[in-house]
């Protein structure tokens, strides 16, 4: 298993600002995820973190808006830019086991824009 | 395309009885199989996951789930409720067909909000 540490934990944002989250894991990892989920919603993959490459975004996500960093094995960064009320979510850092494909979860930054 | 049902929004049972969480998928291959957790204010946590082998997989916190392939199903199960497994709960799945480009995403059902009254 991994341990993964996410913060901010949460985090009260303006209209027009960004916010970086970090995800530090444990362990090395080549992968790191990041995921959205939305109030009342399902996780929402954003994108994959690959260290030494551009990450790979999911469709209806860009890099501008979420532009991530992975310098080494063990951590990565989100940023939510320009933020509007409809990005407040909680943004959800994950690793996953190489073998079975079980994805370990950090406990998650609550973003809310106002 | 591959996507995953949890066909309840919400499931209430009384405490002590057992309780059943549905879940099916429609994936090609022979997909591994995931159930999460999460309680309030808190991240996804692992239950229980069925890669092969045997049907009935036992998990975290008494929970157990069924694969049944003719189905395409993974239910969550629990022969007796308690009180503090309220919470949400997700099933998820990776698919392994090489031909699926995403191989490595794992895909989310929409969630089953399970209320344990005392």
């Amino acid at each position: 298993s991994a341990v993964i540490s996410q913060k901010p934990s949460r985090d009260i944002c303006q209209r027009g600002t960004s916010l970086t989250i970090q995800c530090q894991v444990d362990s090395q990892v080549t992968m790191m995820f990041w995921y959205r989920q939305q109030p009342g919603q399902s996780l929402t993959l954003i994108a994959t973190a690959n260290q030494g490459s551009e990450a790979t975004y999911e469709s209806g996500f860009v890099i501008d808006k979420f532009p991530i960093s992975r310098p080494n094995l063990t951590f990565s960064t989100l940023t939510v830019s320009n933020m509007s009320p409809e990005d407040s979510s909680i943004y959800l850092c994950s690793v996953r086991d190489r073998d079975t494909g079980e994805l370990f979860f950090g406990e998650g930054s609550r973003l809310t824009v106002l | 395309a591959q996507s995953v049902a949890q066909p309840e929004d919400q499931v209430n049972v009384a405490e002590g009885n057992p309780l059943t969480v549905k879940c099916t998928y429609s994936v090609s291959g022979n997909p591994y199989l995931f159930w999460y957790v999460q309680y309030p204010n808190r991240g996804l946590q692992f239950l229980l996951k069925y890669i092969t082998g045997d049907n009935l997989v036992k998990g975290s916190y008494g929970f157990e789930a069924e694969f049944n392939k003719s189905q395409t199903s993974f239910h969550l199960k629990k022969p007796s409720a308690l009180v503090s497994d309220s919470a949400l709960y997700f099933c998820a799945v990776r698919p392994t067909d090489p031909g699926y480009s995403s191989a490595s995403k794992i895909i989310f059902g929409s969630g089953t909000r399970l209320s344990i009254r005392p």
